[in-house]
């Protein structure tokens, strides 16, 4: 059984360059979370989609950031232009149902240079 | 401010010796779950507390729920150098259909030898 699928696992790149995070959820689960976990502000919910459609967006940092579920089985986050402060690990997390447990990938770090 | 908050913040013990966490939380809720994190991993789902229950187990795992004082406890018996990594509660809030965890600043835990 395959869990919440994140690609790529490390990404370093230059200010200013397009960044675009992936995840697959676990196939059935209705709900997608996306996450940013620093040292200093700790785990933080991004965006988080209920049948495709993005319910609440009210975490996303500004409007650099964007998230799209085109299907069930595939969540993009793209941030456009990056920043060293966007530097962190980005999970994806998926559920069946609305405040049950969530199942995490293991995350994309993301080192902004 | 983050609804959930871990105390302590670290806490090193030997092998063989029961690991105790606070989380204290500020609003209602419908339940409260505690996830574990491995260094460089995604979060894992440990258990789930609803609000009208005062205590869970298991395997070595115990953990109680007081709503009246909004605080859970975790409770690591036996611990092993296996349950090294950080330990997050995360609370789901009994409003509507909302479908947001929130997530505790942590406790990192360090089983020695």
């Amino acid at each position: 059984d395959a869990g919440v699928i994140q690609s790529p696992r490390h990404e370093v790149t230059e200010m200013g360059q397009e960044v675009t995070l992936r995840c697959k959820p676990i196939s059935g689960h209705d709900y997608l979370f996306w996450y940013r976990q620093t040292m200093m502000r700790g785990l933080e919910l991004l965006i988080y989609f209920n049948n495709n459609v993005p319910i609440d967006d009210s975490g996303m940092p500004e409007d650099r950031f964007s998230a799209k579920m085109p299907n069930a089985s595939f969540s993009t986050l793209k941030i456009q232009p990056s920043e060293p402060r966007d530097s962190a690990v980005y999970f994806c997390a998926s559920s069946s149902f609305p405040n049950q447990p969530q199942h995490f990938g293991d995350g994309t770090r993301l080192s902004i240079l | 401010s983050q609804q959930g908050e871990e105390d302590p913040q670290a806490l090193s013990i030997q092998e063989g010796e029961n690991a105790t966490m606070n989380c204290s939380y500020k609003t209602s809720i419908n339940n409260l779950q505690w996830y574990r994190q491995n260094s460089g991993r995604g979060l894992v789902h440990l258990i789930l507390i609803r609000s009208n229950e005062r205590e869970k187990h298991s395997g070595r795992l115990r953990v109680t729920l007081d709503t009246s004082k909004k605080s859970s406890s975790l409770l690591i018996t036996a611990s092993r150098a296996a349950d090294t990594a950080s330990y997050f509660c995360a609370t789901a809030p009994n409003t509507g259909t909302a479908s947001k965890l929130t997530f505790g600043t942590g406790t990192r835990l360090q089983v020695t030898l």
